[in-house]
């Protein structure tokens, strides 16, 4: 069964440094989720992603996030400046159409120090 | 603001048990439920999708109700296994592209 890819499986990263959370959707779907969730708390929305643009974001997804779609396959998040309260399971999701299920990724842990 | 929460937080089963696991949430116009299970440090599993004009959906043991007016799901675990030990989320879709998410049930089955 097809399913989303998500690179790397943990980062370490130092306060301030800019990181790229990599994901590769399921190749015929055509909308992209980013979600996170901080540890011992709910998961969280942060973007939708549709037609090359977004479509929703939260509070969250403030100037220091952006996502890109560089190509046919990769679904990227960036996070320019890290913050200590960025540390968190960040997970992808991608859907074929609108209120479908979501399909995530195993997650990628970022870790802020 | 919509709320979904999650009841019980944590249960613990002997193996073979029938399950009830709840999730209400505050504002009844969403587009659908959906539960997911989550294994620690994975992903989410899709486990069900009940679109808001749906009562129920079966999926092998597992069976989730919706009921939009009164702002409940429950999803149902016949003769659980060990297997079974997870955590069960519930998220509701308001016809935004988002998920907004309840705070969980871990389960535990114990042989």
């Amino acid at each position: 069964e097809p399913e989303v890819t998500q690179t790397p499986s943990h980062q370490v990263t130092q306060m301030g440094q800019e990181v790229i959370l990599r994901c590769v959707p399921i190749s015929n779907h055509l909308y992209f989720y980013w979600y996170r969730q901080i540890l011992g708390q709910k998961v969280e929305f942060l973007v939708s992603f549709y037609n090359n643009e977004i479509s929703e974001k939260s509070e969250i997804f403030d100037d220091q996030f952006s996502v890109e779609r560089p190509d046919g396959s990769n679904f990227t998040l960036k996070i320019r400046s890290t913050k200590l309260e960025d540390s968190a399971m960040y997970f992808c999701a991608s859907s074929g159409v609108r209120n479908s299920p979501l399909h995530f990724g195993n997650g990628t842990r970022l870790t802020v120090t | 603001k919509q709320e979904v929460t999650q009841i019980p937080a944590a249960l613990s089963v002997p193996e073979g048990e029938n399950l009830v696991l709840n999730c209400s949430f505050t504002d009844s116009a969403i587009y659908n439920l959906q539960w997911f299970r989550q294994d620690p440090g994975k992903g989410l599993t899709s486990l069900l999708l009940i679109q808001s004009s749906q009562r129920e959906q079966t999926s092998g043991r597992l069976n989730a109700s919706l009921d939009k007016s009164s702002g409940r799901s429950t999803l149902y675990i016949a003769a659980s296994q060990p297997g079974d030990s997870a955590t069960y989320l519930c998220a509701v879709i308001e016809g935004t592209d988002k998920l907004i998410f309840g705070t969980g049930t871990r389960l535990q089955v114990f042989p």
